[in-house]
């Protein structure tokens, strides 16, 4: 069974650009999570859906984020306009069920860098 | 304002040794705590948990302690290889909200042959 995928691995764009990560879950997960990492902050979740549905956005930095889950098996997170302070790796990772210490299964990681 | 704190960015250990690493949390309301194991180019792993209502869980050469008085917990190593170099995440959530895991900033590890 494959894994969750990310694509692109990595991205440079120049700021102001519009940026477009996408992530293809895990077969049969229910929920599926964003997260960013920095040196600074470390992971953090920026927003998680359940059946498609976005149940916890708080984490979303600014409205230049946005986050869609058109379908089970498709979802995108979206950046725009892009800015330096973007820059970090982003993570999707999904989740079969929900519970106390469930295991979440991340993705590769995408490297977006905004010049 | 982080609820779980990993203070430590790097630990190197000789192989056959042991490492241990430290995390600490904030938050009273967490139930369960993970550890997260990345290495460079992948995303994070699953590694072990524990429950709150435990004080230590043990999975072959890894084992984690949990402090709730202290609000700390540990993974420790032991014996450390080589393979085990990665970075380490701890992560926490709650009842309140399953879904939401709170993590540390990772603590990278570097095992010496």
């Amino acid at each position: 069974d494959a894994g969750v995928i990310q694509s692109p691995r990595h991205e440079v764009t120049e700021m102001g650009q519009e940026v477009t990560l996408r992530c293809k879950p895990i077969s049969g997960h229910d929920y599926l999570f964003w997260y960013r990492q920095t040196m600074m902050r470390g992971l953090e979740l920026l927003i998680y859906f359940n059946n498609n549905v976005p149940i916890d956005d708080s984490g979303m930095p600014e409205d230049r984020f946005s986050a869609k889950m058109p379908n089970a098996s498709f979802s995108t997170l979206k950046i725009q306009p892009s800015e330096p302070r973007d820059s970090a790796v982003y993570f999707c990772a999904s989740s079969p069920r929900q519970g106390l210490g469930n295991e979440q299964f991340f993705g590769p990681g995408t490297r977006l860098t905004v010049l | 304002d982080q609820q779980v704190k990993q203070n430590s960015p790097s630990l190197s250990v000789q192989e056959g040794r042991i490492s241990i690493l430290n995390c600490d949390y904030t938050n009273s309301m967490f139930d369960y705590f993970l550890w997260y194991k990345k290495y460079p180019a992948e995303g994070p792993t699953f590694l072990i948990s524990i429950s709150s209502i435990k004080d230590k869980n043990e999975d072959g050469r890894f084992t984690v302690f949990l402090n709730k008085s202290a609000k700390h917990l540990s993974l420790h190593i032991v014996p450390s290889q080589p393979g085990d170099s990665a970075v380490y995440f701890c992560a926490a959530n709650g009842r309140y909200n399953f879904n939401k895991f709170y993590f540390g900033s990772g603590t990278k590890l570097n095992v010496k042959p």
